[in-house]
């Protein structure tokens, strides 16, 4: 079955230390790949998108991901954590034939202490 | 320029009530997604509208129904809500209905409508 899979429910970083959140799709065509950010009480926000353009794709706020096919994997990077990164994310993917539908992981709620 | 909006932004019903939300996309797009996200888990796909047809259905009981007027905007409706249908729904609209390498497609999501269920 296809599949979005976020490995660790929440992490914690110190401000300035990297950030490293887990993707993992299942599919036997890669998907195209999404990264969203939710704040408390707020919708989603699109950070970057993997549609095979590049493997490595920069998106807002310093954040930037890599597809990795070998490792079926799309984990996102900070190089710096800031305060206000603390947020839960989600990785999302657009599977083959699914319209636009979006099959989302269980999110990754992210904390950033002093 | 507007996002996607939704109305109402709360909504406190009982079991076995009927609710219409409604979800107004960005002017020009002309798809229309509906997510389910629970408490602690990621949104999960209710339906996909585009140019006012239902383009796709999630894994959801029939009491689960939508539709989309000809300015492109959406009602969900649910009717003999349940406990369990007490969540946060998402609405999302795209310029078009298909994700693919040359197009560039992103959706945009509005804030939610935080349905109570008691």
């Amino acid at each position: 079955a296809q599949s979005v899979t976020q490995l660790g429910s929440h992490v914690s970083v110190s401000e300035g230390a990297l950030v490293l959140l887990r993707c993992n799709y299942s599919s036997s065509v890669p998907p195209y790949l999404f990264w969203y950010v939710q704040y408390p009480n707020q919708g989603l926000q699109l950070l970057l998108k993997y549609t095979s353009a590049a493997t490595l794709v920069k998106g807002i706020n310093g954040f930037e991901a890599e597809f990795k096919k070998s490792e079926t994997s799309f984990h996102l990077t900070k190089p710096s954590a800031h305060m206000s990164d603390a947020a839960e994310y989600f990785c999302a993917a657009s599977f083959t034939g699914g319209g636009n539908k979006l099959t989302f992981g269980t999110g990754t709620q992210l904390k950033v202490e002093l | 320029d507007a996002g996607v909006t939704q109305s109402p932004t709360h909504l406190i019903k009982t079991r076995g009530q009927q609710v219409t939300l409604r979800c107004s996309p960005i002017s020009g797009h002309k798809s229309v997604s509906w997510y389910q996200q629970v408490l602690g888990q990621g949104p999960q796909f209710i339906f996909q509208y585009y140019e006012k047809e239902e383009r796709g259905r999630g894994n959801f009981p029939d009491r689960f129904s939508a539709r989309q007027f000809p300015n492109y905007s959406s009602e969900l409706n649910v009717n003999a809500l349940l406990l369990g249908d007490s969540a946060l729904y998402l609405c999302a609209s795209s310029l078009v209905g298909e994700t693919g390498p040359d197009n560039q497609e992103t959706q945009y999501f509005g804030p939610g409508t935080r349905l109570l269920v008691l």
